[in-house]
């Protein structure tokens, strides 16, 4: 399957600070994806991630909170901004590759304090 | 837009037991529905998919059967073991021309295989 590596793998933070997840990919991808998963939940999408273009996101996620890049077809990150206590969270980036589908990678586990 | 609705949320079965996870979906432009496996502390794994032309799909002591007019597909695990136990969860997503790629998961099950 395609290679994810994301980093960094768990991080505690302050309120009101931000932090930059990243993601690299071992091939070119069409899409990439950031999801937020909960404790004991499912995961939700945050948005899509466009090539040479800004992000897609879904209802109840906004571009000044979780502003994302993707400078080419093997790279993005995700800053999780103004952090609060509810942003406490599992983040994690996938890809979907003509070849190999969609893979994950291996989450950012974040604590606001 | 897509929801997708997963029961049980929970299952406990012996060791040898099947085990079926089955979920539905709302959007009937969705054509192709995996099916992830997640340990705790790890990244979810796709263990099979099926796409919306064909019923059925199997893989060792893993099957997904799918019902386009219901819109439902599950997914069934046979002679379980110890190691089958995780959350696993659907998804559904749109033919690819629409320009929809995105998963949309269902809620988890949590299966627990007890030796």
């Amino acid at each position: 399957s395609a290679v994810i590596s994301q980093k960094p793998s768990r991080d505690i933070c302050q309120r009101g600070t931000s932090l930059t997840i990243q993601c690299q990919v071992d091939s070119q991808v069409t899409m990439m994806f950031w999801y937020r998963q909960q404790p004991g939940q499912s995961l939700t999408l945050i948005a899509t991630a466009n090539q040479g273009s800004e992000a897609t996101y879904e209802s109840g996620f906004v571009i000044d909170k979780f502003p994302i890049s993707r400078p080419n077809l093997t790279f993005s990150t995700l800053t999780v901004s103004n952090m609060s206590p509810e942003d406490s969270s599992i983040y994690l980036c996938s890809d979907l590759s003509p070849r190999y589908g969609y893979t994950f990678g291996s989450g950012t586990r974040l604590t606001v304090v | 837009g897509e929801n997708v609705e997963q029961h049980p949320s929970t299952l406990s079965v012996q060791e040898g037991d099947s085990a079926v996870i089955k979920c539905t979906y709302s959007d009937s432009a969705s054509n192709y529905f995996p099916w992830y496996k997640q340990e705790l502390g790890k990244r979810p794994q796709l263990i099979i998919d099926i796409r919306s032309n064909v019923g059925e799909k199997k893989d060792q002591r893993i099957a997904v059967t799918l019902n386009k007019t219901a819109k439902h597909f599950s997914l069934h695990i046979t002679e379980t073991q110890p190691e089958d136990s995780a959350v696993y969860f659907c998804a559904a997503r749109r033919a690819r021309n629409t320009g929809f790629q995105k998963l949309v998961f269902g809620t988890g099950t949590r299966l627990l295989v007890s030796p």
